[in-house]
């Protein structure tokens, strides 16, 4: 099975602008995770989305938001971006079954806002 | 709520010697676990998961890790460290309230000295 994809790999954008970013899952998941990464604050968890529903969400402003389409594939929205949002954004796959649960990672896209 | 201690930010090791990577955790609800290894510029690999079953459990790379529920703790381990294995290892928590949210550690890099 091909692994989760993301694209673009690296953006740059600046300040006050928006991005949308792309994530397709791993044939067959429903669930797909959203994860900022930065050196000051590590991994943090943005939002779950499953079969088009948030079902999770984490504490990040209302200018981060995503959706799921009805292919599983998931997008993430950050408008009027700041400094701040340079990060890499990873997105995440899963499954549940039998009771476990894993999580299959995607390279991430590299955001850099001037 | 969930919680990921990850004990020394950074671990240096001599190749050959043992590699002790520490993670504390606290869950509400009973946690799935993980560690995560990730190389400069690439997204998170899975290296193993403890889900309910064994508590100690084999990942890849000749790493292992041991759920002690009473100390609430995840230690991962290698008994002998290659020079490849240096790079920064995430432990994470994940559980199922509603939705899936996973709270990762700080992170520790791994040094491996020749």
């Amino acid at each position: 099975k091909a692994g989760v994809t993301q694209t673009p790999r690296y953006l740059i954008k600046t300040r006050g602008q928006q991005v949308t970013l792309s994530c397709s899952p791993i044939s067959g998941h429903r669930s797909v995770s959203w994860y900022q990464q930065t050196p000051g604050q590590g991994l943090q968890f943005l939002f779950e989305y499953f079969s088009e529903t948030q079902r999770n969400k984490g504490n990040f402003p209302g200018r981060f938001s995503g959706r799921q389409f009805s292919n599983s594939r998931s997008e993430m929205n950050v408008s009027t971006l700041e400094l701040g949002d340079s990060a890499l954004y990873l997105c995440a796959s899963s499954q549940t079954t039998g009771g476990s649960y894993e999580q299959y990672f995607g390279p991430g896209t590299r955001l850099t806002v001037t | 709520a969930q919680s990921v201690t990850q004990l020394g930010s950074h671990v240096s090791v001599s190749e050959g010697a043992l590699v002790l990577l520490r993670c504390n955790y606290s869950s509400s609800v009973p946690p799935y676990l993980f560690w995560y290894v990730q190389y400069p510029n690439q997204g998170l690999q899975l290296l193993l998961k403890y889900t309910s079953a064994a508590t100690l459990v084999k990942g890849i790379n000749g790493f292992e890790a041991e759920f002690k529920k009473s100390e609430t703790s995840f230690h991962l381990t290698k008994p002998s460290a290659h020079m490849s294995d240096a790079a920064e290892y995430f432990c994470a928590v994940s559980a199922y309230t509603g939705g899936f949210k996973t709270i990762f550690g700080a992170g520790t890099r791994l040094f491996v000295k020749a």
